[in-house]
Parts: C-alpha cells; sequence; structure tokens
C-alpha cells in the first residue's frame, strides 16, 4: 500500500498568513492526489484535484503543487473561513490512501 | 442535480453486521465508482473501498478485507456498504463519494455499543 505521510499535523496561523501543508508519498504517484478540506460535521471538500488543479468554485488563494512524491497545498492569505482541517488522498493505486490530517487553528 | 443519499444512522451490538446505502441521483449510475470513506469520532478519513457501478468490480481497503462488501443495484441506483463482526472500533460516520469529483454523501453515523 501507499502511505501518505502528511504534515505538519496541526498549524497555528493568523488572518492574512501564508500556509503550506505537505504530504508525501511512499513511492511515485505522478500527479494522482487530491486536497480535501473539512470543518466539522460536515462532510470533506475536494479543494485540488490532479495535485494542482482548482475545484471549480474554490477560491484562488488555494494551490497544489507537486508530482512524483511530493505535493503541498498552499493558502496564500489566510481567510477565516479556512481554519479547518486539511487531507491529501492519492488515487494513483489501490486502496487509496488519505494522509493523516493537518488542523489549521487560529493562532 | 448530482445527489448522493445515504441511509440513516444505526445502533448495533458487537459482532453484528450492518449495510449503509447510498441512492444517487442526477446522473447516470452506471457511469462512476463509487468509494466509501470512514471517520471515526475525532480521526482522519480513513478510505475503504470502490465499487464500479457499471461492472459490480469491487477494491477493499486491507484493513476491511473479508468484512466489508461492496454492492449495487442499478435498478434503484443505490450502492451499499455491507461491514460484518462489528466491534466498538468500527463506531464512525460512514461516506459514500462519487470517485472523481466531489460529490458526497451526508454521512451515515454507525454507532456500535452493547
Amino acid at each position: 500500500d501507499i502511505q501518505m505521510t502528511q504534515s505538519p499535523s496541526s498549524v497555528s496561523a493568523s488572518v492574512g498568513d501564508r500556509v503550506t501543508i505537505t504530504c508525501r508519498a511512499s513511492q511515485g504517484i505522478r500527479d494522482d492526489l487530491g486536497w480535501y478540506q473539512q470543518k466539522p460535521g460536515k462532510a470533506p471538500k475536494r479543494l485540488i484535484y490532479d495535485a494542482s488543479s482548482l475545484q471549480s468554485g474554490v477560491p484562488s488563494r488555494f494551490s497544489g503543487s507537486g508530482s512524483g512524491t511530493e505535493f503541498t497545498l498552499t493558502i496564500s492569505s489566510l481567510q477565516p473561513e479556512d481554519f479547518a482541517t486539511y487531507y491529501c488522498l492519492q488515487h494513483n493505486s489501490h486502496p487509496y490512501t488519505f494522509g493523516q490530517g493537518t488542523k489549521l487553528e487560529m493562532k | 442535480q448530482v445527489q448522493l443519499l445515504q441511509s440513516g444512522a444505526e445502533v448495533k451490538k458487537p459482532g453484528a453486521s450492518v449495510k449503509v446505502s447510498c441512492r444517487a441521483s442526477g446522473y447516470t449510475f452506471t457511469d462512476y465508482y463509487i468509494q466509501w470513506v470512514r471517520q471515526a469520532p475525532g480521526q482522519g478519513l480513513e478510505w475503504m473501498g470502490r465499487i464500479d457501478c457499471n461492472n459490480g468490480d469491487t477494491k477493499y481497503a486491507q484493513n476491511f478485507q473479508g468484512r466489508v462488501t461492496l454492492t449495487r443495484d442499478t435498478s434503484v441506483n443505490t450502492a451499499y456498504m455491507d461491514l460484518t463482526t462489528l466491534t466498538s472500533d468500527d463506531t464512525a460516520i460512514y461516506y459514500c463519494m462519487r470517485r472523481g469529483d466531489d460529490y458526497w454523501g451526508q454521512g451515515t453515523l454507525i454507532t456500535v455499543s452493547p
């Protein structure tokens, strides 16, 4: 199975900050990766697909990059509604696997 | 519009089985795969498996091999997740999602309690 190592597990930041979250795959997965945001009590919401493509309707302050084994999600200027938990998901090979999650908290 | 409507919350005894349904509407059911993801209280997301709604082909996460069965009924546009031999560790919200985009069911809370 492909292991997805996500870091950090939590981060404290302020409105307006730039935040970067990383996922590392245990083997190459091309660009078969998505990033998801989850707020308490809600289903996850996809932000980025194919590593760097912005999901329709998602603000442009979210961006994704990477290929192979190293991937990043960047929020360029944090907004109050961005405080949530973020997950990566690889869909290169079965079983698909999520990262452990990154909780983005207000400083 | 695309919708995935899941069955309601259930409480089960340890050792029992549960079957969660996911009824699809607003698209051609057999054109997509359905995936199942679960989330235990306070924990992260866990991919369980997927089913090809066209031919019924399935893939499962190793953690669930032998305990989970995914099926679908194309006559009612519904996918099912059957989980057997429940323990307290299976207490979680179970989500269905359409593979390849961002449509999710509302989640089904399964509580396993003596």
